[in-house]
């Protein structure tokens, strides 16, 4: 079947724009996770949702950031007034559920941002 | 906080050798997952390891858990060349869903 995607796969924007990601992950998961990968930070969580709550958000790193799920499925990733620091790959990934369940993640291929 | 110690971060190896990736976590841990990541791609689940003790081998690759030194490894044998790309581990502990992710360690098989 179809594995998670996301859309742009590569996004350029200037200095103070604002940005939006998406994300539609495997068909049926209720988890979702974002996650973002640097050079100097290395992969790091920014949020959860299982259905379309967030119950842990604690990886966002400004209030800048946001992110919105609606119908248990496709979530979107925003972010306000850019900064270079911003730059870096954006992962998705979904896995069928959570608490004690293995949480295998499935991951997307990406959103490269680049903020000039 | 957990935090994910993983070495060597770069493996430079030879076709046909030996080698162990080591993960070393701060503190309870009771789920350990093995990544994969080739260059410009995404990450590819290789293995997931639930309890103390557990060992999973895939082709040329055998991960192992160890909750009481709080260690994982990543064993390959025989490199081969297709071996060749960046290995994460990541860990979950208690209920918290995000994973916690090593550095890496970027692996190159050399003919």
């Amino acid at each position: 079947g179809a594995g998670v995607s996301q859309s742009p796969s590569n996004k350029v924007t200037e200095k103070g724009k604002d940005v939006e990601l998406r994300c539609d992950p495997i068909s049926g998961h209720t988890a979702l996770y974002w996650y973002r990968q640097s050079l100097g930070q290395g992969l790091e969580f920014l949020i959860y949702f299982q259905g379309n709550s967030a119950p842990d958000k604690s990886g966002l790193p400004s209030d800048r950031f946001s992110a919105e799920r609606t119908g248990g499925s496709v979530s979107t990733l925003t972010i306000q007034r850019t900064q270079q620091e911003d730059s870096a790959v954006y992962l998705c990934a979904s896995s069928p559920s959570t608490g004690f369940s293995y949480n295998e993640q499935f991951f997307g291929p990406g959103t490269r941002l680049t903020v000039l | 906080e957990l935090k994910v110690e993983q070495n060597p971060l770069f493996l430079s190896m030879q076709e046909g050798k030996n080698y162990t990736i080591y993960c070393n976590y701060s503190t309870t841990s009771d789920r350990l997952y093995w990544y994969r990541q080739d260059p410009g791609k995404s990450l590819e689940s290789l293995f997931v390891l639930l309890s103390n003790g557990a060992v999973k081998q895939e082709g040329r690759l055998m991960a192992s858990l160890d909750t009481k030194a709080r260690l994982s490894t990543l064993h390959i044998t025989a490199a081969v060349h297709d071996l060749s790309a960046t290995y994460f581990c990541a860990f979950r502990t208690g209920t918290a869903s995000k994973l916690t992710f090593g550095t890496g360690t970027r692996l190159q098989v050399t003919l």
